[in-house]
């Protein structure tokens, strides 16, 4: 089955840029989704289609894809940024929506 | 406003069965996929497996299939995912999920329904 491998952690210093991989055997084919999930609540969609935002997500959030690594990019990091991310893709060959396995963003 | 509205917490004891519900609001719910999302406490997502209301098309998850069974009732718009034995490692938030299609993003969550199974 399809795999899509994440960092665990990242850390950055706020008004710095984080990036966070996801990683997966010629993942640069598939489209690529990330969500955000804060502390108890349900995820939330930031960055669908490799690069597109949906409404109300601010422009800081963005996203790239190709080859075997598809990247969330945030810029100009806040407090609130601090979450855990989630990559997230539709695996044709076992008709199966597959994760990564979550990156914890900390904003120092 | 297009909403999933899930079923409350449930505290059940192992062997138990239960059935929690997903009521989809503000679009056509026959014909969008809804799905189920596993997270255990401090873990990430694990997906469970998707149904199509209009005609009850499913996809499981190899690593849950059996164990669970995702149905779909049109009529009232509410997806539902069922056990009919329960064990305590079934203990987990379980989150509905909106998608157009499959290829398609989750663009709507449910708030998820705690489950905990404990003696």
């Amino acid at each position: 089955s399809y795999v899509l491998t994440q960092p665990p952690s990242v850390s950055v210093a706020p008004g710095q840029t984080a990036g966070i991989t996801c990683g997966g055997n010629n993942i640069g084919y598939k489209r690529v989704h990330w969500f955000q999930q804060k502390s108890g609540l349900a995820p939330v969609l930031v960055v669908h289609d490799d690069s597109d935002r949906p409404s109300g997500i601010p422009e800081r959030f963005s996203g790239s894809n190709s080859g075997n690594t598809a990247t969330l990019t945030i810029t100009r990091v806040e407090a609130g940024d601090e979450a855990d991310y989630y990559c997230q893709v539709w695996d044709s060959s076992s008709d199966h929506v597959v994760f990564g396995g979550g990156t914890k963003l900390t904003v120092l | 406003e297009v909403q999933l509205v899930q079923s409350g917490a449930e505290v059940k004891k192992p062997g138990e069965s239960l059935k929690i519900s997903c009521k989809g609001s503000g679009y056509s719910f026959s014909t969008s996929w809804i799905g189920w999302v596993r997270q255990m406490s401090g873990k990430g997502l694990e997906w469970m497996g998707i149904i199509y209301p209009a005609d009850s098309d499913l996809r499981y998850s190899r690593s849950i299939q059996g164990q669970v069974t995702i149905s779909a009732d049109k009529s009232i718009s509410t997806a539902y995912l069922q056990w009919s034995s329960l064990k305590a490692s079934d203990t987990a938030i379980y989150y509905c999920v909106r998608q157009e299609t499959t290829l398609s993003f989750i663009d709507v969550w449910g708030q998820g329904t705690p489950v905990t199974v404990s003696s």
